[in-house]
């Protein structure tokens, strides 16, 4: 679904099929991504990252894909299981010198068994 | 277990009041960054230190401020504490591009 005013976006996935969370970013100029996934009650986790030099990279269950024209990152999670439930969050490292990282809104993912 | 740790986990201030929140990071990490996460929100940079000296600052109050000692452990001090200012407090560290997050602090001011 869409978000409204200070709502996270949510995604609702049955267990098994494959989930996209989508992350605009904000800096052009911004040359290193991260997926974090930060369950309740926790602090954000690394999932994957890239680098602007590449289009995609894949980990385990997790594809990252990167579209560098229109500042477009998303994740794709393959066979969702109850654990991915969670909130993803994409961070952009906007200055590789001072790793300064810059994250956004999050996108809620509910799996439903 | 990221190796990053944060104390208190959690803490209930009245408005008015001074807080100081504690992070030490992983071991040989220089960079630690303070984050604040409201309710439904995400994370919002408040500043950066590296190996002691402040680096980056975000979207930070003047009432709040940070230092980062020489054992590198950091401290993020938030003073005349409104309402607005409950949230979840997250520190983290890095010594290349990945930043490892600690369990965060929840702040709750009343």
């Amino acid at each position: 679904g869409e978000s409204v005013g200070l709502h996270l976006p949510t995604l609702s996935v049955q267990e098994g099929d494959n989930s996209i969370i989508n992350c605009a970013y904000s800096n052009s100029a911004s040359d290193y991504f991260i997926w974090y996934k930060q369950e309740s009650g926790k602090g954000p986790q690394f999932i994957i990252d890239i680098r602007s030099n590449m289009d995609k990279r894949q980990g385990q269950r997790v594809t990252v894909l990167l579209n560098k024209t229109v500042k477009h990152l998303s994740l794709q999670i393959a066979a969702t299981q109850p654990g991915d439930s969670a909130v993803y969050f994409c961070a952009e490292n906007q200055n590789e010198l001072r790793n300064q990282f810059y994250f956004g809104t999050g996108t809620s993912l509910t799996v439903i068994p | 277990d990221s190796g990053v740790t944060q104390t208190p986990k959690h803490l209930i201030t009245a408005t008015g009041q001074r807080v100081t929140l504690r992070c030490s990071p992983r071991s040989g990490d220089l960079s630690v960054y303070w984050y604040q996460q409201s309710l439904d929100q995400g994370l919002q940079f408040l500043i950066q230190y590296y190996n002691g000296e402040e680096r980056a600052k975000g979207n930070i109050l003047e009432r709040f401020s940070a230092q980062q000692f020489p054992d590198l452990h950091s401290e993020l001090n938030l003073s005349s504490l409104e309402l607005g200012d409950s949230a979840l407090y997250f520190c983290a560290s890095s010594r290349g591009t990945e930043a490892f997050f600690g369990q965060g602090t929840r702040l709750t001011v009343v």
